[in-house]
């Protein structure tokens, strides 16, 4: 248990559906982000969020759009998504922006049909 | 073009043997990170070296920097099955928004 939930933990979703992944920092810390983890890919960051503030978006696709309405809380919420879309998208979450010391979820396995 | 790149990807060792997983980066800095994932499990922060000549050990896995080759080095020894994982390394490139650069992973089996 690292202090950083998501959910679902698995999420099959077809290219017309809209869903929405979650996750949850239980560590008081300022910071969240999204990594995308593609098979023999190394893992991709797509978002840092600092005080509920975007400070960087690493050229994602529209079709991803995240929203941090607080900052013990991260959606990444997901619409037309293609199938190499599928990966494993983890959450992370660190004391504050440029404190790289990060706790990561377990990961939302996403497969998209 | 940034590369964080680790050596082997995959490492099939037998228990009580020793091994060495290579981190190489092509950019300066002086922080790296490396991780351990389980299947289906989250990343767990291993080590965190934070300058050059920094070694840091936990049971059976040691932990080294040189930040003037760009490489860190994570180093095995005696292996035991519970080792088993996929290891990466990270490089801490710096700048106002907490940027990490993740390695491809080694995929480390150790058979009995």
């Amino acid at each position: 248990e690292t202090g950083v939930t998501q959910t679902p933990r698995h999420l099959v979703m077809g290219m017309t559906n809209k869903k929405s992944l979650k996750c949850e920092q239980h560590l008081g810390h300022n910071a969240m982000y999204w990594y995308k983890q593609s098979a023999k890919k190394p893992l991709e960051l797509m978002f840092v969020y600092s005080l509920e503030e975007r400070v960087e978006n690493n050229s994602v696709p529209s079709r991803f759009s995240p929203e941090c309405p607080n900052s013990s809380h991260l959606f990444l919420h997901l619409h037309t998504l293609q199938p190499e879309d599928s990966a494993l998208y983890l959450c992370a979450s660190s004391r504050r922006v440029g404190w790289t010391e990060a706790f990561f979820g377990q990961g939302t396995r996403l497969t998209v049909v | 073009e940034l590369k964080v790149e680790q050596n082997p990807l995959f490492l099939s060792m037998q228990e009580g043997k020793n091994y060495t997983i290579y981190c190489n980066y092509s950019t300066t800095s002086d922080r790296l990170y490396w991780y351990r994932q389980d299947p289906g499990k989250s990343l767990e922060s291993l080590f965190v070296l934070l300058s050059n000549g920094a070694v840091k050990q936990e049971g059976r896995l040691m932990a080294s920097l040189d930040t003037k080759a760009r490489l860190s080095t994570l180093h095995i020894t005696a292996a035991v099955h519970d080792l088993s994982a996929t290891y990466f390394c990270a490089v801490d490139i710096g700048g106002a928004t907490n940027k990490l650069i993740f390695g491809t992973g080694t995929l480390l089996a150790v058979q009995p």
